[in-house]
């Protein structure tokens, strides 16, 4: 079967760095998808990738192994607003979302 | 703004009743989704429409039926829910759903409550 394994929940302090891990099991690989989720609010696309290596984007940053079936969400200078769950997605050989259950991150002061 | 409203954003209905929930996207999107959200569950995918033409039915019971009339709006109907039911039911849109680096956009969900 199908399968996206990520931490349920992780803490960190403001000002820190987080890594959230993402392991997946998929029947093929068209690319990894990060999604930011608020309580009470809709999915929002945080980064996509493809091909092994990391993608920066300002203070969040995406690593892709595809070897090892892995991959981290890594969140700099964190703040309050970051709080919220963040979800790994796998686009599989037939092109669907496998989607993991999310970790949600709770920032403190 | 996502660009994807979802109306109503609450509902409360009990198992004997119909209501839909009804989906818009004013991004020009070729594909709609309808997922389901439970808590500490993956998302679920239900159905998936391409150029307004179920493309996926993930084996979802007859009691959501979903209707898509164009490219931007989307429906899904309820009918003899069970409590089971309840969750967070989400619609995505994308430009292409064989695409593999086209992200989905989502809506802010309906919260389902069947009692």
């Amino acid at each position: 079967g199908q399968n996206i394994d990520q931490p349920t929940e992780m803490t960190a302090t403001e000002g820190a760095i987080v890594q959230i891990n993402c392991t997946y099991q998929t029947s093929g690989f068209n690319g990894l998808f990060w999604y930011q989720q608020h309580a009470g609010e809709a999915p929002t696309f945080l980064s996509y990738n493809v091909l092994d290596g990391l993608e920066e984007k300002g203070r969040f940053s995406s690593f892709l192994s595809r070897s090892k079936g892995y991959s981290y969400l890594l969140l700099k200078e964190l703040q309050m607003k970051d709080s919220a769950s963040y979800l790994c997605a796998v686009r599989d050989s037939n092109y669907q979302l496998i989607w993991g259950a999310g970790t949600k991150l709770i920032i403190k002061p | 703004e996502t660009g994807v409203t979802q109306t109503p954003r609450h509902l409360v209905m009990g198992m004997t009743n119909k209501k839909s929930l009804k989906c818009e996207q004013h991004l020009g999107h070729n594909a709609m989704y309808w997922y389901k959200q439970s808590a500490k569950k993956p998302l679920e995918l239900m159905f998936v429409y391409n150029f307004k033409e179920q493309t996926e039915n993930n084996s979802v019971p007859s009691r959501f039926s979903p209707e898509c009339p164009n490219s931007s709006h989307l429906f899904l109907h309820l009918h003899t829910l069970q409590p089971e039911d309840s969750a967070l039911y989400l619609c995505a849109s994308s430009q292409d759903p064989s695409a593999p680096s086209y992200e989905q956009y989502f809506g802010p969900g309906t919260r389902l409550t069947v009692t």
